[in-house]
């Protein structure tokens, strides 16, 4: 069974650049999930959907950050503009549906400069 | 709000010695607790949950984690380590019966096994 897929694995940007980040969910996954973990310390969920509809994004910054699950599949999140702070590894994950084990890509890891 | 905590940044072992990792959460209502893992360049995965039933939950590669409900912990265990026990590893919490399924993660031990 393939896995999480994620795209790019690395990203290195100047402050105030635009970048997106794009998950491939496990086949037939219902829920996505993007976390947020800086270094240091463990993920932050900064946004989940629900095929395509959003489920919480309570700590996602939304002044910079958006993320869009059009067709209930693949995602993509973007910050727009970037900050040094957003520095991170951006972890996208899913699961066969809300209640069940999530599933984590091998993250891409954005570096702000 | 809920907070998890690991009390253990980083620990060194030598090999064939005992391992707990200490977690506990803040949270009164009924939670899901997990304990995920990242082996050097791979993903997170994971190691063990712990939904309802009996408290001494068994994972993979004979880790095992025990709920206390009292002491609102989940210490990881494992009676021998092995080299390729190297790793971080976190606790996680989400809410039980919740609408969301949001993890809510420890900061992570790091685990350095000495051959």
């Amino acid at each position: 069974e393939a896995g999480v897929a994620q795209s790019p694995r690395y990203k290195i940007i100047e402050k105030r650049q635009s970048v997106a980040f794009w998950c491939n969910p496990i086949s037939g996954h219902a829920t996505l999930y993007w976390y947020q973990q800086i270094l240091g310390q463990g993920p932050k969920l900064l946004i989940q959907f629900q095929n395509n509809g959003v489920v919480d994004d309570s700590q996602l910054p939304k002044d910079r950050f958006s993320a869009e699950r059009l067709k209930g599949v693949d995602s993509t999140l973007k910050i727009q503009p970037a900050k040094l702070e957003d520095s991170a590894v951006y972890l996208c994950a899913s699961s066969l549906d809300w209640g069940n084990e999530q599933f984590f890509g091998p993250g891409t890891r954005l570096t702000v400069l | 709000a809920q907070s998890v905590s690991q009390h253990n940044h980083h620990v060194i072992l030598s090999e064939a010695a005992s391992l707990e990792l200490g977690c506990n959460y803040s949270y009164g209502g009924t939670v899901n607790l997990f304990w995920y893992v990242q082996y050097p360049g791979q993903h997170l995965q994971l190691l063990l949950k712990y939904f309802s039933g009996d408290p001494l939950v068994k994972g993979i590669k004979g880790f095992e984690a025990e709920f206390i409900k009292s002491k609102f912990s989940f210490n990881l265990r494992k009676p021998s380590v092995q080299w390729s026990d190297t790793a971080e590893y976190f606790c996680a919490v989400n809410r039980g019966g919740g609408a969301t399924n949001k993890l809510i993660f420890g900061t992570g031990t790091l685990l350095a096994v000495q051959p």
